[in-house]
């Protein structure tokens, strides 16, 4: 069955360092792969998404790169701000499939240190 | 502009008792999720709705009900609640289409069932 999970559940960081945060995939069907950000006490945020048929993709301060090979999916965060202390998530979703869900993977937790 | 808005923010329950948790947004988005979130793990889809009138199960749809009778309501129903039922529930909507990965989420309702 599909499952969306992550390499490692907690991850520090020395403020103005780069960030990097893992998580592999199993349903190749899949042709959307996204990244959240939950901040403690709310609700998930999107920060950005990276569709099947491209391997990288860049926002403000943040990379995603896709490897099909491996199903594998990276979030890069530039020169890190004790702002991106938060929960990260990635999530798949199938359009082709007329799948309208989101399948979220358990987390990495990210602590900068000043 | 308010997005997605639960109510309430908090809830203790006694076992079997039933209750509704409210869910609006105001951004005319026609897919509506609702997630429950286990402390340090991920979300885990109970039901989504692809507009008015139409709704279907996730992942863990036991013991819960929705309806979906307008654009903007969503509501989740409760039915003889059950400690297995203590979480936090996100209610979450996205415009659908090649915008269904963005969704936005409501704060979170945080219901303890005893």
């Amino acid at each position: 069955g599909e499952s969306v999970g992550l390499h490692l559940p907690t991850l520090s960081v020395q403020e103005g360092d780069n960030s990097i945060i893992n998580c592999a995939y199993s349903n190749s069907a899949s042709d959307y792969f996204i990244w959240y950000k939950q901040e403690s006490g709310k609700g998930p945020q999107f920060i950005i998404d990276i569709r099947s048929n491209m391997d990288k993709r860049q926002g403000q301060r943040v990379t995603v790169l896709l490897n099909k090979t491996v199903k594998h999916l990276s979030l890069q965060i530039a020169a890190t701000q004790p702002g991106d202390s938060a929960v990260y998530f990635c999530a798949e979703n199938n359009s082709k499939g007329n799948d309208y869900k989101l399948s979220f993977g358990a987390g990495t937790t990210v602590t900068v240190r000043a | 502009n308010a997005g997605v808005t639960q109510t309430p923010k908090f809830r203790i329950l006694k076992i079997g008792q039933s209750m509704t948790l409210q869910c609006t947004q105001d951004m005319n988005h026609n897919y509506m999720y609702w997630y429950r979130q286990d402390p340090g793990m991920g979300l885990k889809l109970i039901y989504y709705s692809v507009g008015a009138g139409i709704t279907d199960k996730g992942e863990v749809p036991n013991g819960y009900n929705v309806s979906r009778s307008t654009t903007e309501d969503f509501p989740l129903r409760l039915e003889l609640a059950a400690p297995s039922q203590t979480s936090v529930y996100f209610c979450a909507s996205s415009r659908g289409g090649d915008r269904t990965t963005e969704a936005f989420f409501g704060q979170g309702t945080r219901l303890t069932v005893v």
